[in-house]
């Protein structure tokens, strides 16, 4: 089964508009942390938010914010007043954590997002 | 400061090559990490370093790959013999397990092409 799913290839958002990015994941580990990364055209990889299994809140971080469902498995990335800047790849990320010193991120396979103006 | 540098950004090379691609990770990271990234896979991780030593290759798709960390600022990873299979975009990257969020600074990556 693969751990992280992204289930949207491709989205078309206008500007402006708020936008959510699925993510659902997989895991027997009760700790755990899961991450969203931009990717530009331009290809680099750029860390955007963070959110921790026993994180009682959702985590934000300016225009990005992390919508965590622990019981259905699902972080899904919402980014308000998007700006064209904004498109781009994302890619949602998670660590297990049960064995001590494991920090590998498994990756899902991205959603390309465009934004119209 | 300084992220994780990677060189060179672009690589075009016969295949049977050697090629070597390097990585200085951010200065006072103590975990360093190796993708790969093609359309068709994805992004993959190929091996990581925890102090200079590698704690998990099995990433690695096979013996032509090699990786190794001599110092804590520089990393390299190694295709020899290359193949035109081996053409993706590598990334390194590095963090430090210090912080809460241990979140993975990435470099540029490096455009590798065998013909």
């Amino acid at each position: 089964a693969q751990k992280i799913t992204q289930t949207q290839p491709g989205m078309f958002v206008q500007e402006k508009e708020a936008v959510t990015l699925d993510c659902t994941y997989d895991t027997s580990d009760q700790s755990y942390g899961l991450f969203w990364y931009k990717q530009p055209s331009s290809g680099e990889m750029i860390f955007l938010i963070y959110q921790g299994s026993y994180d009682e809140q959702n985590a934000t971080e300016g225009r990005y914010s992390l919508n965590f469902q622990k019981a259905r498995k699902s972080a899904n990335l919402v980014i308000s007043a998007s700006q064209l800047g904004d498109s781009a790849m994302y890619f949602c990320a998670m660590r297990e954590t049960a064995n001590f010193g494991n920090e590998k991120l498994t990756f899902g396979t991205g959603t390309r997002l465009t934004i119209i103006p | 400061d300084a992220g994780v540098i990677q060189s060179p950004r672009h690589e075009v090379t016969e295949m049977g090559q050697e090629v070597t691609l390097r990585c200085k990770p951010i200065s006072g990271h103590d975990y360093l990490f190796w993708y790969r990234q093609t359309m068709m896979r994805g992004l993959e991780l190929l091996i990581y370093f925890n102090n200079n030593v590698p704690i998990d290759d099995s990433g690695m798709p096979e013996d032509r790959f090699s990786a190794k960390m001599p110092n804590a600022s520089f990393s390299t990873l190694k295709i020899q013999p290359s193949e035109p299979r081996d053409s993706a975009v590598y990334f390194c990257a590095s963090s430090f397990a210090g912080l809460v969020i241990k979140s993975q600074h990435f470099g540029d990556g490096t455009r590798l092409s065998i013909l």
